[in-house]
């Protein structure tokens, strides 16, 4: 099945500080990736879509310039929290998937906690 | 426009079934199922597409109805291993690779 992973799994940061967040397809290309953030005992909600050479697509709330996303090749997309402050720590997923159509395979997700 | 699930939470013994909803206002190309543990990520269950689809795997299945704007989740004789909160997402006609998910339930299987 199709592989998705995450780097790191967990981070702990001082507020202000600036994290990046790794998201890889293993053994597929992904055309479109996916940036989630989930807080405790809520649904996922989606920050922004991602295409491959493409500026990402932000969702209506979600700060561009707070929330990069770069999606430099058909395989890796970066999710960088700049100047991260405490409302920022939640459970962050990336998904992929092949195409158009086709269903989104999830990361193991990053926790973020920003002191 | 985030999907409507039903219910919000069950609490079902070991061997009993269950049947989760999800429902659009809008007119939907695909549904897709998922399952989140707790402190992991989502895993993917399956996907219906329109045409009015059943699918299966092992004894958990699904179907879509597009007419109503819904799919439904059926877990037969459930198993310990299949509590967590189930998630539906959905693709609208016309809208490509947008996707929202619904809000979850929350199955708790208990001995």
């Amino acid at each position: 099945g199709a592989v998705v992973s995450q780097h790191p799994s967990w981070v702990i940061c001082k507020s202000g500080t600036s994290v990046k967040i790794e998201c890889r397809s293993l053994d597929f290309q992904a055309t479109t990736m996916f940036w989630y953030r989930q807080f405790p005992k809520q649904s996922l909600m989606l920050m922004a879509t991602s295409n491959e050479g493409s500026k990402a697509t932000y969702e209506q709330g979600v700060e561009k310039d707070k929330f990069l996303i770069n999606h430099a090749s058909l395989t890796l997309s970066t999710l960088t929290v700049t100047s991260a402050h405490p409302e920022d720590s939640s459970f962050y997923i990336c998904s992929a998937k092949q195409g158009a159509w086709e269903t989104q395979y999830f990361g193991p997700g990053t926790r973020l906690l920003v002191l | 426009q985030q999907p409507v699930q039903s219910p919000q939470a069950v609490i079902l013994r070991e061997g009993e079934d269950a049947v989760i909803n999800c429902s659009s206002s809008k007119a939907l190309y695909s549904v897709h199922w998922y399952r989140q543990k707790h402190g992991e990520a989502p895993v993917f269950l399956m996907i219906l597409l329109k045409g009015g689809e059943q699918k299966g795997h092992e004894k958990i299945s699904a179907s879509f109805n597009e007419k109503k704007q819904q799919s439904s989740l059926y877990l037969t004789a459930s198993q310990l291993s299949y509590s967590g909160t189930y998630f539906c997402g959905t693709e609208w006609e016309n809208y490509g690779q947008n996707f929202v998910f619904g809000p979850g339930t929350r199955l708790s299987v208990l001995p």
